[in-house]
């Protein structure tokens, strides 16, 4: 079975800096994908970025970035120029592909709030 | 990416009555969703997977004949809380994946249930 570890429960940054966001899972897969997810108060989830573990090149996604570290088995995010908006719960994922059955295993979320 | 609607968005109930969830796809035709249950400043716990046509799978620890599971067709499946109790109380969200092509999966907006 996959787990995935958020250690940070809280942070807080001010705005226009840059923040990372801590992610560390363990699997005994090769081929997987990992995620991360955005709850806003709405509690809309919202897919921030994806990253394919075949894939050695980092996903960027315009302020959002990842460092992927597979022999890590790290996964952290990197929010640039952060922004009110970004205000949020945010959920590393992990998931096996699956045709139609592709289940999500979360982590236990960091919130993460930026101080005007 | 896919629509999701649910409905209610919200609901208030007396314990000991049945709640009745819809989860829709609007633009997308869905033969699996999920099931997931958030309380409050905690993580997403798939609940279970429910298949159109067959029988939903149900998480370990999820107790089937308390959430019933409908997928009627390929764009509603349902999650019926029965003899619901104050513990049921918790924030429902169901999800579509997005298929081998995409492998991500797509959210619904939630629906929040509070048994009194």
């Amino acid at each position: 079975a996959q787990t995935v570890t958020q250690s940070q429960p809280e942070m807080s940054v001010q705005e226009a800096e840059t923040v990372t966001l801590s992610c560390t899972y363990d699997t005994s897969e090769n081929n997987y994908y990992l995620f991360w997810y955005k709850q806003p108060p709405s509690r809309q989830m919202i897919l921030v970025i994806r990253q394919e573990a075949y894939k050695q090149q980092n996903a960027t996604e315009n302020r959002f970035s990842v460092n992927f570290q597979k022999a890590a088995k790290s996964f952290s995010l990197k929010i640039s120029d952060s922004q009110l908006g970004d205000t949020a719960m945010y959920f590393c994922a992990f998931m096996k592909p699956s045709f139609g059955n592709e289940k999500l295993t979360f982590g236990t979320g960091t919130r993460l709030t930026i101080i005007p | 990416g896919a629509v999701v609607s649910q409905h209610p968005s919200r609901v208030i109930c007396k314990s000991g009555t049945s709640v009745k969830i819809e989860c829709r796809s609007l633009d997308f035709q869905a033969t699996t969703m999920f099931w997931y249950r958030q309380f409050p400043k905690q993580s997403l716990m798939l609940m279970a997977t429910s298949n159109e046509g067959s029988k939903a799978t149900y998480e370990q620890g999820v107790e089937k004949d308390k959430f019933l599971i409908n997928h009627a067709s390929l764009t509603l499946s349902t999650l019926t809380v029965t003899s619901a109790h104050p513990e049921d109380s918790s924030f429902y969200i169901c999800s579509l994946p997005g298929g081998l092509a995409i492998q991500t999966q797509y959210f619904g907006p939630g629906t929040r249930l509070l048994v009194l």
